[in-house]
């Protein structure tokens, strides 16, 4: 049974560092690896999307890598500004025949200003 | 292009009693699943549709049932709620048409059991 594993839990920065978030996953037969963005009572925004043969995938400030042979993921947040904070959330999807999305706990990250 | 749609936005249910909730997915999005999050629990997988056939479930007792319409739309049910019930249920499209799985999640379902 797939487990993933967010660290940490929660990160409190200033404006304009840049960022790491973990997402660690122990099967590694997965067919894609997604990190997505949830505001408080809010649904999901789907941020990157990783498939298995790649290694990363970048949008705009936001830079996403994904070892499968060690079973992890980082998203990497340049130049944080306040509108980033939020919970960023990675799940992995499953390579089987039962392809469903196992999500982590998740970070919750403050970006003061 | 019109995001993943859920009604209603917010629930109010007492114990007991049962519960539909309707999701509409990205136009020529045949996938749809279902995911209860819950402050303790997180995100948990209850149900996967794809051409009105559910193809995968989670861990989730009976209660919990779901299917899927022609048009794709979705709608899911609890019967008899408990307390524990109490959580944002999201819905997520996926295309499922090329190789992407891409998964789209709506705004959610704020159900609340008293």
């Amino acid at each position: 049974k797939q487990e993933v594993t967010q660290i940490p839990a929660a990160l409190s920065v200033p404006e304009g560092e840049n960022l790491v978030l973990n997402c660690s996953f122990t099967d590694s037969a997965i067919y894609n690896l997604q990190w997505f963005r949830q505001d408080p009572g809010k649904g999901l925004t789907s941020l990157l999307l990783i498939q298995s043969s790649q290694r990363e995938q970048t949008s705009g400030r936001l830079n996403a890598s994904l070892d499968k042979s060690s079973g992890r993921s980082t998203l990497y947040i340049a130049a944080s500004q306040p509108g980033d904070s939020a919970t960023y959330l990675c799940a992995s999807l499953s390579s089987g025949s039962a392809r469903q999305l196992t999500f982590g706990s998740g970070t919750q990250l403050t970006v003061l200003p | 292009k019109a995001g993943v749609t859920q009604t209603p936005r917010y629930l109010i249910k007492t114990r007991g009693q049962q519960v539909t909730l309707s999701c509409s997915p990205i136009s020529g999005h045949r996938s749809v699943s279902w995911y209860q999050q819950t402050p303790g629990q997180g995100l948990q997988f209850l149900f996967e549709y794809f051409s009105e056939t559910q193809r995968n479930k989670g861990n989730f007792p009976g209660r919990f049932s779901g299917r899927q319409f022609s048009n794709s739309r979705s709608e899911m049910n609890v019967s008899t709620l408990e307390l524990g019930d109490s959580a944002l249920y999201l819905c997520a499209s996926s295309p499922l048409a090329g190789v992407s799985y891409e998964q789209y999640f709506g705004p959610g379902t704020r159900l609340t059991v008293t």
